[in-house]
């Protein structure tokens, strides 16, 4: 089983600050890595997949680089409705996981 | 546009079965892969269970495999999650999910979930 984990676990900003997430593979995933956002009582939400790529109506402040085993979402100026948890996960031979969680909260 | 709607959900005793159903609509539900994830009280998501768009092939979490089974009915536009032997630790909201045909990953919708309960 591929084992994601995220770094920090809680992020706190301000808004208007740039927030830097990370997730690691403990093998190679090659670019089979998705991002996702879930606010409270919410369905987590797809912002990138396939490291790099944004999902149909995701803003641009949002991006993703990385491949093989380490990843980044970087969300360039945070705005007041990007305060949420973040999850990676892999898609790998239709065996997938998901990474803890990285929360952004109000600093 | 593309919903997904679970029901099904409930409290249920430690040993018992259930059932859960997403019904989908506004897309070709056979063109797609379908996923069952949950998410236990306070905790992160947990992939479950995933079956490709014809049914052919399905693949489980070690933490259900031989407990849970995942079926759909093209014919019915509906993906279900059957839940035998529950335990406690089974208790979370579970959300079905929908992938491309081939990867099965990302997975681009979600339904609003349904709670289930394990508890005597």
């Amino acid at each position: 089983e591929i084992v994601l984990t995220q770094s920090p676990a809680t992020l706190s900003l301000s808004p208007g600050e740039r927030a830097t997430l990370s997730c690691r593979a403990s093998q190679s995933v090659s670019s089979s890595l998705a991002w996702y956002q879930q606010k409270p009582d919410q369905a987590p939400r797809l912002l990138i997949y396939d490291a790099s790529n944004r999902a149909t109506g995701i803003p641009a402040r949002f991006s993703g680089s990385g491949s093989g085993t380490d990843f980044t979402l970087t969300i360039s100026s945070l705005e007041p409705e990007d305060f949420a948890v973040y999850y990676c996960q892999q898609g790998s031979n239709w065996l997938f996981t998901f990474g803890p969680g990285t929360k952004v909260d109000l600093k | 546009q593309v919903q997904l709607v679970e029901s099904g959900g409930g409290v249920v005793q430690p040993g018992r079965s259930l059932r859960l159903s997403c019904a989908a609509s506004g897309f070709t539900f056979s063109s797609y892969g379908m996923h069952w994830v949950r998410q236990a009280p306070g905790r992160g998501l947990e992939w479950v269970a995933a079956i490709w768009y014809d049914g052919s092939n399905k693949y489980y979490a070690d933490s259900v495999k031989g407990r849970f089974t995942i079926s759909r009915d093209n014919s019915k536009n509906t993906l279900y999650l059957q839940m035998n032997s529950l335990r406690a630790e089974d208790t979370a909201v579970y959300y079905c999910a929908r992938g491309p045909a081939l990867t099965g990953y990302p997975f681009d919708y979600w339904g609003q979930g349904i709670l289930v309960t394990v508890s005597s």
